[in-house]
């Protein structure tokens, strides 16, 4: 298996305009997990789908951020309008089951000028 | 509220054995998980406790005591790639697989 996928790796993009963030799971994976990961807070849980559904989205931000996973091998993390504090490093990762080891997708690197 | 405790940094000769302690507070606290991460990689898994005790995976073993709230991971045998950050993880029972990351503590490994 590929493992994680994620793309775009690296965006660069002006304050103000749309960010679209994508990830492909594991296959067979039922859990995927959209985290953030800054110097200041650390990694942060954003959201998570079981089953292609959203769970628990407690650790998204604000409106401008959401996320979607239309079917099992695919999930998109967006961010309408982007802003400068929003530059991070976005992972995706995805787990078999919900005792299981999370396995995590290289990364976005995002930065919002 | 959720939190977990690990020292910011750590330093080490080849060679040598560390331990990396972690102390948490979480509620419906389940297990406690290992993460390893390379600067500009991703976070990779290392290790994980469900029960009280120590696991033993090769040069790296991890340890939990559910009645202290406490763990910690043991790295032997010091070796220049394993110059990294390591995050300690709770996993939250509930049937859900969330994990809550400690801020990680910074291993430098030096000759």
């Amino acid at each position: 298996d590929a493992g994680v996928i994620q793309s775009p790796r690296h965006e660069v993009t002006e304050m103000g305009q749309e960010v679209t963030l994508r990830c492909k799971p594991i296959s067979g994976h039922d859990y995927l997990f959209w985290y953030r990961q800054t110097m200041m807070r650390g990694l942060e849980l954003l959201i998570y789908f079981n089953n292609n559904v959203p769970i628990d989205d407690s650790g998204m931000p604000e409106d401008r951020f959401s996320a979607k996973m239309p079917n099992a091998s695919f999930s998109t993390l967006k961010i309408q309008p982007s802003e400068p504090r929003d530059s991070a490093v976005y992972f995706c990762a995805s787990s078999p089951n919900w005792e299981e080891t999370q396995y995590f997708g290289p990364g976005t690197r995002l930065l919002v000028l | 509220g959720q939190s977990l405790e690990q020292p910011s940094e750590v330093t080490a000769v080849e060679g040598a054995i560390v331990q990396i302690n972690c102390t948490y507070q979480t509620s419906g606290f389940y297990g406690l998980s290992w993460y390893q991460q390379h600067d500009g990689g991703a976070p990779t898994f290392l290790s994980y406790n469900a029960l009280d005790g120590l696991e033993e995976t090769g040069r790296f073993s991890s340890f939990l005591s559910r009645s202290d709230s406490y763990g910690y991971l043991l790295l032997q045998e010091l070796q220049m790639k394993d110059s990294a950050s390591y995050f300690c993880a709770a996993t939250s029972s509930g049937g859900y697989n969330k994990l809550i990351f400690g801020a990680g503590t910074r291993l430098a490994v030096h000759p």
